[in-house]
């Protein structure tokens, strides 16, 4: 069975470019999760969806980032522009409810140049 | 709010040592705990979980039990491989409220074993 996908595995930008990573979850599963995990600043939770809504986006660092969840099976983490300290790894994961367990997807690593 | 803290790291242990990871947390209600794994390069996987309090999770030969009074959910396993080389992170998730569906993660233990 596919796990959940993260394209692409490794993004290497300039500073000031737009940066798209993407993600789909598990199919069958309702809510989806976009994580953010630096050595500073560990595991943190940017924004999750449920039923393709945004639930809570407190997460999100500042209005540089968004996401959208246009279906079911599909999600976007947008960076634009993108800054150095955006550099780290991105992770979704995806839950069949908001209460069930989350598998997570191998990451994106993101070094902004 | 809530908060789960972990204990320090780098462990480094010879392989058959018996593994101990510290997690207390903090958080209104009861909340369901979690141990997640992070293998090199990987996502984080659900190692064991625990719903209620005196709950014993268990996988793979690790262990934890949820201690409602002294807020802990420690992680132990007997006898370490080289194999348990890894990321160990504590998690919990609310049982309700305006949180309810999010992991809030302790910072994470590096695991070393050595043959």
């Amino acid at each position: 069975d596919a796990g959940v996908i993260q394209s692409p595995r490794h993004e290497v930008t300039e500073m000031g470019q737009e940066v798209t990573l993407r993600c789909k979850p598990i199919s069958g599963h309702n809510s989806l999760f976009w994580y953010r995990q630096t050595m500073m600043r560990g595991l943190e939770l940017l924004i999750y969806f449920n039923n393709n809504v945004p639930i809570d986006d407190s997460g999100m660092p500042e209005d540089r980032f968004s996401a959208k969840m246009p279906n079911a099976s599909f999600s976007t983490l947008k960076i634009q522009p993108s800054e150095p300290r955006d550099s780290a790894v991105y992770f979704c994961a995806s839950s069949f409810q908001l209460a069930t367990e989350q598998f997570f997807g191998p990451g994106t690593r993101l070094t902004v140049l | 709010g809530n908060s789960v803290t972990q204990m320090e790291g780098p462990v480094t242990l010879s392989e058959e040592a018996f593994l101990t990871i510290n997690c207390t947390y903090t958080a209104t209600g009861y909340p369901s705990l979690f141990w997640y794994v992070q293998y090199p390069g990987e996502g984080l996987q659900l190692l064991l979980k625990a719903t209620k309090a005196d709950d014993k999770g268990s996988n793979k030969g690790f262990e934890a039990t949820y201690r409602k009074e002294t807020t802990s959910f420690h992680l132990e396993k007997g006898s370490v491989q080289v194999s348990d080389s890894a990321v160990y992170f504590c998690a919990l998730k609310p049982s309700g409220g305006t949180s309810y569906g999010k992991l809030t993660f302790g910072q994470g233990t590096i695991l070393t074993v050595h043959p």
